[in-house]
Formats: C-alpha cells, structure tokens, sequence
C-alpha cells in the first residue's frame, strides 16, 4: 500500500502570502492519479486538482499543482481569506483511493 | 450537478450494522460514475470505504472489506452503504460522493454523523 505524507502539518500565513503544500509518496506514482482537496469546517471536501496539475471547474487560477514521481505541491499563489482550511491530497492506485493526513492552512 | 443526500440512522449499537443511503438527483444512477463512500472520523482525516459501478461492479478499501457492502438500486436512483460489526472505531461522518473519471471525486453529499454507541 502506498502512503501519503503531507507537510506541513500547519502552516500559518497571511492574506496575499503565498502557500506550498507537500504530498509525499512512498513510492513513485502516475501522475494523473494524484488530487488535491480543500476542506472548510463543518463542510465536505471540494475538489481543486486532478492529475496533478488540471483545476477542478471554477477553481481560480491562483490554485496549481505541480510534482511528479514521490514529491508533489499544491502552491496558492495570493492567500486570499477563504483560502484558510484543511488540505488533503489523493491517490488512486490499485482500485482504491488513499488520502493524506491533511494540512491545516491557518491564518498568522 | 450531479447533487447527492445521504440518509441513515445517527446512531448504532456496537455489534449492530450501519446502513446508509445515498439519494441521487440531477442524474442517473446509471450514468457512467463510480459511487463512492468515505469517511471521516471526528476531528481526523478521510479515509475512503469503496465504490460501485451501476453494474454492481465494486471496489473496497481492503482495511473494511470483510465487512462492508455498497449495492446500488436503479429503481430508486440511490446506492447504499452497509458495514457490519460496528464498533466505537467506526463513529465517523460518512460521505457519499462520485467519481466520473480520472481518478478523482469530482462530487459530495453533505455528510452525515453516524455515532456507535450504547
């Protein structure tokens, strides 16, 4: 089973700060099988990337993903304040979806 | 959208069986979507219970499988979530959602909490 590491656990920035998040494979993977969600409290999770790198339908542009091989991001170029939650990133691999642990994106 | 309602019991004795029921609006059960649950327990991360296919193909998260099935029926454009032998371990929020490709969920219900107690 591959497993998935996220980090940060936290991060803690600003408004118009810029956000890198890391997801960490145990073994390299495809990446069109790597997604990466956003999760507001009391809410169900959203999907913003798929495939690594293409946006999710009404995700602006300010949102990307980029990685290959072990070592993926998810990089929010200007932290707008809806922007602040939990990050988790997936992986689809021999017929099941794993998440990551999460990353709480928390405003300083 | 393809919009989704769970619905179910809030509460489950430990021993007993959780069920639960994804309704389906905005599209066809039968539509090419892989229906998905995943859990998360309280104050913790998401962890993914299995899929079916509107064919009754089915996928499961190995750590689950000797105990859950996920069934769909056409007639009432609705899918269905069963685990039996539940314990404490398995209080959670329970998603439905789907997959219409690439490896990805595309879309989820609410959530609803499930708590396993006495």
């Amino acid at each position: 089973e591959i497993v998935l590491t996220q980090s940060p656990g936290t991060l803690s920035l600003s408004p118009g700060e810029r956000a890198t998040l890391s997801c960490r494979t145990s073994q390299s993977v495809t990446s069109k099988y790597l997604a990466w969600y956003q999760q507001k409290p009391g809410q169900a999770p959203r999907l913003l990337i798929y495939g690594t790198s293409n946006r999710a339908t009404g995700i602006p542009d300010r949102v990307s993903g980029s990685g290959s091989g072990t070592d993926f991001t998810l990089t929010i170029s200007r932290l707008e304040p809806e922007d602040f939650a939990v990050y988790y990133c997936q992986l689809y691999d021999n017929s099941r979806y794993t998440f990551g642990q999460g990353t709480k994106l928390e405003i300083k | 959208q393809v919009q989704l309602q769970e619905s179910g019991p809030g509460l489950v004795k430990p021993s007993g069986t959780l069920s639960l029921t994804c309704g389906v609006s905005g599209g066809s059960i039968s539509s090419s979507n892989w229906w998905t649950w995943v859990r998360q327990p309280p104050g913790k991360g998401l962890e993914w219970i299995g899929e079916v296919w509107h064919s009754g193909s089915t996928n499961y998260n190995p750590s689950l499988k000797s105990r859950v099935t996920i069934s769909v029926d056409k007639s009432k454009n609705q899918f269905s979530l069963e685990m039996s032998s539940v314990t404490a371990a398995d209080t959670a929020v329970y998603y439905c959602a789907y997959s219409s490709g690439w490896w990805r969920i595309d879309n989820w219900g609410q959530g609803t909490l499930v708590t396993v107690s006495s």
